[in-house]
């Protein structure tokens, strides 16, 4: 166990419709990231924020939108689905920016699939 | 360009007998880390190891061991006396310091099927 908790495990949707996953860091982790695991783009970055703000951005559709809360706890929300958008969601977290020996720690994930 | 490379999209080892995965890298930042992840089937991303670009020895954790060729830009990991409960996925990852967010860039992976 990683100590990152991602609530739901398995999400099934239609196309069109919009969805919401959480994510809880480990205790301490100031930064959280999304990556989207796909069987044809492979593990994606998406999204990083540190301690509520935005850090850095990957390959993320613009009806992808995420969030940090006061908490830590993060959001990411899909729109307008599709699909494509049917994967495996990660979140992982990491104490912080500084140093390279910054491993990140994954959460469970969140399988999504849109029919 | 693809930043890490992972050629071998299978292998096969026998019950305790070691096995290397490949990895090669592209960077032109001097500073990075590299990282090995496993994902068994349940799907879940576990961390293995992790060398710094500026570590002197090769990381070992267990049965893991990283072969880390600088010059030749490569990253193996080596996992010895295979268990059956290895066979899963393994990804390579990279994190470049100077991009300053410390996301991970992930290979395509290498699936290992441990045989008794």
């Amino acid at each position: 166990d990683s100590g990152v908790t991602q609530t739901p495990k398995h999400l099934i949707t239609a196309t069109g419709q919009r969805v919401t996953l959480r994510c809880s860091p480990r205790s301490g982790d100031l930064s959280v990231y999304w990556y989207q695991q796909s069987l044809d783009q492979g593990l994606q970055f998406l999204i990083q924020y540190y301690n509520g703000e935005e850090r850095a951005k990957g390959n993320i559709l613009e009806r992808f939108s995420a969030q940090q809360f006061p908490d830590l706890h993060s959001e990411l929300n899909l729109s307008s689905l599709e699909l494509g958008d049917s994967a495996l969601y990660f979140c992982a977290s990491s104490p912080g920016l500084a140093g390279e020996g910054n491993e990140q720690f994954f959460g469970p994930g969140t399988r999504l699939t849109v029919l | 360009a693809q930043k890490i490379t992972q050629t071998q999209p299978g292998m096969f080892v026998q019950e305790k007998e070691a096995v290397t995965l490949d990895c090669t890298y592209d960077t032109s930042d001097p500073s990075y880390g590299l990282f090995w992840y496993k994902q068994p089937s349940s799907g879940e991303m576990i961390f293995l190891i992790y060398q710094g670009s500026y570590d002197q020895q090769n990381a070992t954790e267990g049965r893991y061991s990283l072969n880390f060729q600088k010059a030749r830009k490569s990253a193996n990991l080596v996992i010895s006396a295979s268990q059956l409960g290895d066979s899963a996925m393994y990804f390579c990852a990279m994190r470049e310091v100077r991009s300053n967010d410390y996301k991970l860039s992930f290979g395509a992976g290498t699936t290992v099927t441990v045989r008794a």
